[in-house]
């Protein structure tokens, strides 16, 4: 069955240290790979998207994620935490022709600590 | 851009009663999704539309929802009767084809007492 996993219900780190934020995947075919934020009362926001070609991918707020095919991970990174970095963070995967449909990760609480 | 739109942003009701969710998506967005989100389950998929057609309601928990798109910038989520197990938040995600990135509402927080 196609599903993704996030390891770690919470992940702590003080402010300006590097986090990571853990995601693997078991799907056929390849996968098109998704992190999403969800800050308190709020919806889901984009992060990043890992579709094609270079495995490290940019994102909003200066996050990254790194594609590693051979490790089926989608790793979530930011070289310097920030306070409001804490919420909860999703990852996705969707299939190419599957008209977008998600599936989630359970999420990652991050708190960052000053 | 406006985003995806809800409404209502919070619902509380009784249980038996009627509740019905709606959602206005991205313009030009062809694909609408509506997913739950409870502490107990995560995101879970309800359904999803293409072009106002529903494509999968297979994560619809039981008869007592229901789904419409009767036009390209509207769909109605709907609950009758209400229970308090429906309790939850409750977002509308709409994606345009060949972009694969789904973008979402704010939710409906729903309390059914």
């Amino acid at each position: 069955a196609q599903s993704v996993a996030q390891p770690e219900d919470q992940v702590n780190v003080a402010e300006g240290n590097p986090l990571t934020v853990k995601c693997t995947y078991s799907v056929s075919g390849n996968p098109y790979l998704f992190w999403y934020v969800q800050y308190p009362n709020r919806g889901l926001q984009f992060l990043l998207k890992y579709i094609t070609g270079d495995n490290l991918v940019k994102g909003s707020y200066g996050f990254e994620a790194e594609f590693n095919k051979s490790q089926t991970s989608f790793h979530l990174k930011k070289p310097s935490a920030l306070v409001s970095d804490s919420a909860l963070y999703f990852c996705a995967v969707s299939f190419r022709g599957n008209t977008g449909k998600l599936i989630f990760g359970q999420g990652t609480t991050l708190q960052v600590k000053p | 851009d406006a985003g995806v739109i809800q409404s209502p942003r919070h619902e509380v009701t009784e249980m038996g009663q009627e509740v019905t969710l709606r959602c206005k998506p991205i313009s030009g967005h062809d694909y609408l999704f509506w997913y739950r989100q409870t502490m107990m389950r995560g995101l879970e998929l309800l359904i999803y539309f293409n072009n106002n057609v529903p494509i999968d309601d297979s994560g619809m928990p039981e008869d007592r929802f229901s789904a419409k798109m009767p036009n390209a910038s509207f769909s109605t989520l709907k609950i009758q009767p209400s229970e308090p197990r429906d309790s939850a938040v409750y977002f509308c995600a709409s994606s345009r084809s060949g972009e694969e990135t789904q973008y979402f509402g704010p939710g409906t927080r729903l309390l059914v007492l």
